[in-house]
């Protein structure tokens, strides 16, 4: 089964758009770990941000934010007023204590961002 | 900050020969490695788990006789793929959790290519 879903295959926006990734995670264990990759197309993983199941504060970095929602099973990803250099394939990861804390990845949204 | 390498960043061989893929954390002592593959336009699957000192866990489908990893030292790991084949063709990507601190790094990824 899907441990993470990314629902959203690509996106297209123009410069300065806001941008909204989706994120949807399914697991049975209470302890985990979410994280947010960026892949520009030169190919190595850029880590964004990793959050822990006990910490359903929003966070904030830049123009970047995270909305984690446990009772939704979501960790929602926003661009704020995107740039060119943001366009990549942006992943949702889920890192379970009972998989020894081995990455599961979404299948990966597309972002291009028009200037 | 930490960075793993990865050596190649690509490489080029004909099919039946055996490439070797290295990883290395370069300031800090990984207690795992793990290996990923990545296929064009397709997330990241998880191929092994390798621990230092020990013989690495395979995820279920992936042949370790074909993708051989050894783990010599908390600095190292290699993937040798095995009589490559041009279905063998892809980005191969390590990560490394550092020992001190649990983290996990990304290296910047290997391009496999077999005529």
């Amino acid at each position: 089964a899907q441990k993470v879903t990314q629902a959203q295959t690509e996106i297209s926006v123009v410069e300065k758009e806001d941008v909204t990734l989706d994120c949807v995670y399914e697991t049975r264990d209470t302890t985990y770990y979410l994280f947010w990759y960026k892949q520009p197309p030169s190919g190595e993983l850029v880590f964004l941000i990793r959050r822990n199941s006990f910490d359903e504060q929003n966070e904030i970095s830049g123009r970047y934010s995270w909305n984690f929602q446990k009772s939704t099973s979501s960790f929602n990803f926003t661009i704020t007023a995107s740039q060119v250099v943001d366009s990549a394939v942006y992943f949702c990861a889920l890192s379970e204590a009972s998989n020894d804390y081995k990455l599961s990845f979404g299948a990966g949204t597309t972002v291009t961002v028009r200037a | 900050g930490a960075v793993v390498s990865q050596h190649p960043s690509w490489v080029i061989c004909k099919s039946g020969t055996s490439v070797k893929i290295e990883c290395r954390s370069l300031d800090f002592q990984a207690t795992t490695m793990f290996w990923y593959r990545q296929f064009p336009k397709q997330s990241l699957m998880l191929m092994a788990t390798s621990n230092e000192g020990s013989k690495a866990t395979y995820e279920q489908g992936v042949e370790k006789d074909k993708f051989l990893i050894n783990h010599a030292s908390l600095t190292l790991s290699t993937l040798t793929v095995t009589s490559a084949h041009p279905e063998d063709s892809s980005f191969y990507i390590c990560s490394a959790r550092s020992r001190p601190t649990g983290e996990l790094f990304f290296g910047e990824g290997s391009r496999l290519t077999v005529l």
